[in-house]
């Protein structure tokens, strides 16, 4: 079956524009994960969904940044007022469920702001 | 904070040589540890993970590790890399209790030259 995807691949904008980052998880997989890399650097978590609640926000880097899912699907990442420090890759995971699951990453977002 | 240490940052081998990469971690409760690999233009992927039982996991391609909890380290092992291994590779561990978050080491960009 398919793997995770995200759209768009590449985002090149300008400071102070928003973005929104889409991810499709495998069917069937309830848990999805939003990292962002930023260059030089390991991941780093940035939001979880079990369904379409987030029960851990706590990566989240600032107000500026958002996210939501419907239902057990899509779930879009938006980030306000773009900020140079925000250029990385943003990769999505999902996984069958909580627990001991192993989650399947996507090919990632690469955002530049200018 | 909980963290993940990977020592090496860049490894360069020839192909035949053996191959070891650090990994050491930082929370004193149980956990779950993982190798993801990225390879050129790839997505990342799983190599393999231990959640319970042998200490000692295969995965895919010939890797091996070693879960030791007295040091508190997971390091990656490969007897002979093929230019093939050529490939960015991240330790991480999840949290009993944790949600199931992944935290990433910085990750070892390995280079094999044939």
């Amino acid at each position: 079956g398919a793997g995770v995807s995200q759209s768009p691949s590449n985002k090149v904008t300008e400071k102070g524009k928003d973005v929104e980052l889409r991810c499709d998880p495998i069917s069937g997989h309830t848990a999805l994960y939003w990292y962002r890399q930023r260059l030089g650097q390991g991941l780093e978590f940035l939001i979880y969904f079990q369904g379409n609640s987030a029960p851990d926000k706590s990566g989240l880097p600032s107000d500026r940044f958002s996210a939501e899912r419907t239902g057990e699907s899509v779930s879009t990442l938006t980030i306000q007022r773009t900020q140079q420090e925000d250029s990385a890759v943003y990769l999505c995971a999902s996984s069958l469920a909580l627990g001991s699951e192993t989650q399947y990453f996507g090919p990632g977002t690469r955002l530049l702001v200018l | 904070a909980q963290s993940v240490s990977q020592h090496n940052h860049h490894v360069i081998l020839s192909e035949a040589a053996s191959l070891e990469l650090g990994c050491n971690y930082s929370y004193g409760g149980t956990v779950n540890l993982f190798w993801y690999v990225q390879y050129p233009g790839q997505h990342l992927q799983l190599l393999l993970k231990y959640f319970s039982g042998d200490p000692l996991v295969k995965g895919i391609k010939g890797f091996e590790a070693e879960f030791i909890k007295s040091k508190f380290s997971f390091n990656l092992r490969k007897p002979s890399v093929q230019w093939s291994d050529t490939a960015e590779y991240f330790c991480a561990v999840t949290l009993s209790g944790g949600y199931n978050k992944l935290i990433f080491g910085a990750g070892t960009r390995l280079a094999v030259h044939p």
